[in-house]
C-alpha cells in the first residue's frame, strides 16, 4: 500500500525559504503524479503544485508562481517543495497528495485518493 | 472567493438526507470536467468520499451518492449519522485558470 509522508515544516520568517519533503513508499514511484494542496488555519483547500510521473510536467497556483519549486527525485523516491519568499498568507498545513486520472482522461481531471498527514508551516516574525 | 460555490453550512437531524451544492462554471464542470468530494473531520487529512461525480470508493457507504448536472453538482447523505459531521469540500479542474480548484467547503453539524 502506497504511503505518503511529509516533512520539513516549521517556523519561518516573511521572506524566508523553507524545503518540504514527502517520501512515498511505493516500489513504482515513477509512474506516480504527485501534488501538493495546503490548508490555512480556519480556511479550505488550495491545490498548491503538481508534478507528473518521470516526465515531470509541472504546474503551480497562482497564488504560489515564481516562489515555489516542486521537484522530485527517483532514487529516494521523494517530492520536494521549495519555498521562497515566504509570505505569512502561506501559514498552512501542507498536504503531500497522490492523484488517480478521471474518466475523462484529460489533463487536470484527477482525484486525490491518497493524502499525507501534513507539515504544518508557519511565516511569522 | 472559491471558483466553485459551496454553502458554508449544512444541518440535519440524525436519519435525515442533506444535500451540499457545488456550483461552478463553463470553464471547470459545465466544461465537462469530473466532480469530486472529500470529508474532512477536525485535526485529520481530507480523504476522498466521491470520485467521477458519481462513483464511491471501498468502504465508503451508499449512503453517500453524488450527481452532476450542466454548471454544478451534488452531493447527498442519506441516513445522517452523528459521525457524519465533517467538513465537506467538492473539487474539479478549471480550464481557464489551468488549475485544480477546490469548492470552499462545507461543515456539516448533525443536530
Amino acid at each position: 500500500e502506497v504511503q505518503l509522508v511529509e516533512s520539513g515544516g516549521g517556523l519561518v520568517q516573511p521572506g524566508g525559504s523553507l524545503r518540504l519533503s514527502c517520501s512515498v513508499s511505493t516500489s513504482s514511484f515513477n509512474t506516480h503524479a504527485v501534488h501538493w494542496v495546503r490548508q490555512a488555519p480556519g480556511k479550505g483547500l488550495e491545490h498548491v503544485a503538481y508534478m507528473s510521473d518521470i516526465r515531470g510536467t509541472t504546474q503551480y497556483g497562482d497564488s504560489v508562481k515564481g516562489r515555489f519549486t516542486i521537484s522530485r527525485d527517483s532514487s529516494k523516491n521523494t517530492v520536494y517543495l521549495q519555498m521562497s519568499s515566504l509570505r505569512p498568507g502561506d501559514t498552512a498545513v501542507y498536504y503531500c497528495v497522490k492523484d488517480v486520472v478521471g474518466s475523462s482522461g484529460w489533463y487536470g481531471d484527477w482525484y486525490f485518493n491518497l493524502w499525507g498527514r501534513g507539515t504544518l508551516v508557519t511565516v511569522s516574525s | 472567493q472559491s471558483v466553485l460555490t459551496q454553502p458554508p453550512s449544512v444541518s440535519g437531524a440524525p436519519g435525515q438526507r442533506v444535500t451540499i451544492s457545488c456550483i461552478g462554471s463553463s470553464s471547470n464542470i459545465g466544461a465537462g470536467y469530473n466532480v469530486h468530494w472529500y470529508h474532512q473531520l477536525p485535526g485529520t487529512a481530507p480523504k476522498l468520499l466521491i470520485y467521477d461525480n458519481t462513483n464511491r470508493p471501498s468502504g465508503v457507504p451508499d449512503r453517500f451518492s453524488g450527481s452532476k448536472s450542466g454548471t454544478s453538482a451534488s452531493l447527498a447523505i442519506a441516513g445522517l449519522q452523528a459521525e457524519d459531521e465533517a467538513d465537506y469540500y467538492c473539487q474539479s479542474y478549471d480550464n481557464s485558470l489551468s488549475a485544480s480548484v477546490f469548492g470552499g467547503g462545507t461543515k456539516l453539524t448533525v443536530l
